[in-house]
């Protein structure tokens, strides 16, 4: 069975720290890892890695993707109060998308 | 400007009701999904249509319903078949089934009286 696991599942953090989210994957035919931040509805898109090593980066936020390991690493560094928000990994497979649990992000002043 | 519109935001169910969800995108994307977002579940795939009169069940489609008459509209109908329906219902859309990025709608809020 397909699945994406995400960790932690919440965290809490003051301004300007750096925190690593952590995305592992287990799915039929991998195509692609998407990543998404979701502040209050809809998730708005963040990255999506298809190929291993190549880190895309915009900002203050980086992701990385291993193929071989099956896992994924979103970055952001110097964190602000805007940063709060469930972050999303998806995957996708054959024709669908898998989605994790998320991981909530909490950015004290 | 090009996106998903989800009606209403916010929705109350009465016992052994039936409601319908709205999603009317304007993005000329031929796939179209629906999920449900319960706290600390994720995003879970209820249907999913690839073109316009063509849907398949998802992974929780047990008390749903759903249509595809137009390309730009993906309605969901929630049936007094389920039973525990309060969730937040995100609809998305992409280029081809499995293609790309996802783009969503700002949701659904649904809840039982």
């Amino acid at each position: 069975e397909d699945k994406v696991v995400q960790s932690p599942l919440s965290l809490v953090v003051h301004e300007g720290d750096t925190v690593t989210l952590n995305c592992s994957y287990e799915v039929t035919n991998f195509r692609s890892l998407l990543w998404y931040k979701q502040e209050k509805k809809a998730p708005t898109f963040l990255f999506m890695l298809t190929s291993s090593g190549i880190e895309k980066k915009s900002g203050r936020l980086s992701s990385i993707l291993d193929k071989k390991e099956l896992f994924s690493i979103l970055n952001i560094t110097a964190t602000q109060t805007g940063d709060s928000a469930i972050y999303l990994c998806a995957v996708v497979g054959t024709y669908k998308y898998i989605f994790g649990t998320g991981t909530r992000l909490k950015v004290l002043a | 400007d090009g996106g998903i519109t989800q009606s209403p935001k916010y929705l109350f169910r009465k016992e052994g009701q039936n409601v319908t969800l709205s999603c009317e995108q304007n993005l000329n994307h031929d796939a179209m999904y629906w999920y449900r977002q319960d706290p600390g579940q994720g995003l879970r795939l209820i249907y999913y249509s690839q073109i316009v009169n063509d849907f398949q069940k998802g992974d929780i489609a047990e008390g749903y319903s759903v249509s595809r008459e137009k390309k730009e509209s993906f309605p969901l109908t929630v049936t007094s078949a389920q039973k525990n329906p309060t969730a937040f219902y995100l609809c998305a859309s992409s280029i081809g089934l499995g293609a790309e990025k996802l783009f969503f709608g700002s949701g659904t809020q649904l809840s039982v009286l």
